[in-house]
């Protein structure tokens, strides 16, 4: 079944950039999801490529495919405090297809840790 | 205001008691989801919903129970039986693609 690995932390001085990576099993995925956690809260659904795509941009936020690698990575530009949160990568179960659910899988989440 | 509200935001239980965690939605969306979160942990599905009147276990159903009966709600049901209930419950809604929004989390505790 379908498998998604993150790294566990990473650690950022303000003004940096944050890169967070992902990697999953089901080559079949057609969109491939970033959610954020801050504490105590629910997620946040932060932005999510389709998979005939290698590159989105939404203002601080980029995410890359690489579907050769099936790698996924959310990076954030001039990181500021507030983007302090767990940050989830989600894709969906191989029982989609076809129709048969809408389950995500979801990663480990990564927990962004920003520095001032 | 569309959206996915869970109540209540704290709740606490003794051991032996049922306890029911609300999520209510106002998105029109088909399915709905619960989710289990220990700390430092990912998400783990316990039951989700197509459609009214149908639910499906998810990986960690034992101890739980779900109802369907109205497309706006979904409670879970925190049984006795569930040996390790004390845990951070998040409720989501999603329609015809893949893409889950959610709630924002009911804390059980355990006393």
């Amino acid at each position: 079944g379908e498998d998604v690995e993150q790294s566990l932390f990473l650690s950022v001085r303000e003004g940096d950039s944050s890169v967070i990576n992902c990697t999953y099993t089901d080559s079949s995925s057609t969109y491939l999801y970033w959610y954020k956690q801050e504490p105590g809260a629910g997620l946040q659904l932060l932005t999510y490529i389709f998979s005939n795509m290698d590159m989105k941009q939404d203002q601080r936020l980029t995410v890359l495919l690489n579907k050769k690698d099936k790698h996924l990575s959310l990076r954030i530009a001039d990181t500021q405090t507030g983007d302090s949160a767990i940050y989830f990568c989600a894709a969906p179960h191989e029982m989609n297809y076809g129709g048969a659910t809408n389950k995500l899988i979801f990663g480990t989440g990564t927990l962004l840790a920003v520095q001032p | 205001d569309g959206g996915i509200t869970q109540s209540p935001k704290y709740l606490f239980r003794k051991e032996g008691q049922n306890v029911t965690l609300s999520c209510e939605q106002n998105l029109n969306h088909d399915a709905m989801y619960w989710y289990r979160q220990d700390p430092g942990q990912g998400l783990r599905l316990i039951y989700y919903s197509q459609i009214v009147n149908d639910f499906q276990k998810g990986d960690i159903a034992e101890g739980y129970s779900v109802s369907r009966e109205k497309k706006e709600s979904f409670p879970l049901t925190v049984t006795s039986a569930q040996k390790n209930p004390t845990a951070f419950y998040l409720c989501a809604s999603g329609g015809q693609t893949d893409t889950q929004y959610f709630g924002p989390g009911t804390r059980l505790t355990v006393l």
